[in-house]
């Protein structure tokens, strides 16, 4: 059973950089047949596609126009997780953040993650 | 960036059949966007119900499909139930890049 398990902490300060991790249990983040997203929510911007990293050979990287200049998706194959960083945040980055495995569909969630981006 | 757009709200009866849809900024819906419908319930993670127009998982309930309609991806509930009551959201892929529509409220009343 794919489980994710995601880590990082709650509050972040205007300008900072927002950084999350995502354990992944039960499967490769190196799987050749899925690729890794993560997905933000909040009441101002709904549900957003933020980016993904996928194996295929060789590591690939897709990101939201919204925040390509800001974001940076990494995978670490010896702790089997992957990362977010978002540069520069402000309020407007508040939001529930989910690591999400897009296998068949976006078949596996990580529980989600609150961040609030406040001084 | 390409906008997705959904009904804000729908309301069925118990029972009855109801077609919630997934349209693009773009122009027609294909299967080359990968349609994508997810349920959300108050306080869970969005699950998906179809994906790639009309997959279905073993949680996706046997009254739910998925199809391509008039340009639009559609997702049909027959015979809803109380419990389909909930949030629905469909996702586009656009050339590698994913974009959400803003939602439907299902009352099922």
């Amino acid at each position: 059973q794919v489980q994710l398990q995601q880590s990082g902490p709650g509050l972040v300060q205007p300008s900072q950089t927002l950084s999350l991790t995502c354990d992944v249990s039960g499967d490769s983040v190196s799987s050749n047949s899925v690729a890794w997203d993560w997905i933000r929510q909040s009441p101002l911007r709904g549900l957003e596609w933020l980016g993904r990293t996928y194996y295929r050979s060789k590591w690939f990287y897709d990101y939201a126009p919204s925040v390509t200049s800001r974001i940076t998706i990494s995978p670490d194959t010896f702790k089997n997780q992957i990362s977010l960083q978002l540069n520069s945040v402000t309020p407007e980055d508040t939001a529930v953040y989910y690591c999400v495995r897009e296998g068949w569909g976006m078949d596996v969630w990580g529980q989600g993650t609150t961040v609030i981006v406040s001084s | 960036q390409a906008v997705v757009t959904q009904e804000p709200s729908l309301t069925v009866s118990p029972g009855g059949t109801v077609t919630l849809t997934c349209g693009s900024s773009t122009g027609a819906v294909t299967s080359g966007h990968h349609p994508h419908w997810f349920q959300q319930k108050p306080g869970q993670a969005p699950r998906t119900v179809i994906y790639d127009t009309v997959n279905i998982h073993s949680w996706t309930p046997a009254h739910f499909s998925g199809s391509l309609i008039g340009g639009k991806a559609a997702l049909t509930l027959s015979s809803a139930q109380p419990d389909d009551e909930a949030d629905y959201f469909c996702l586009l892929s656009y050339s590698g890049a994913w974009v959400f529509g803003g939602g439907t409220k299902l009352t099922v009343l």
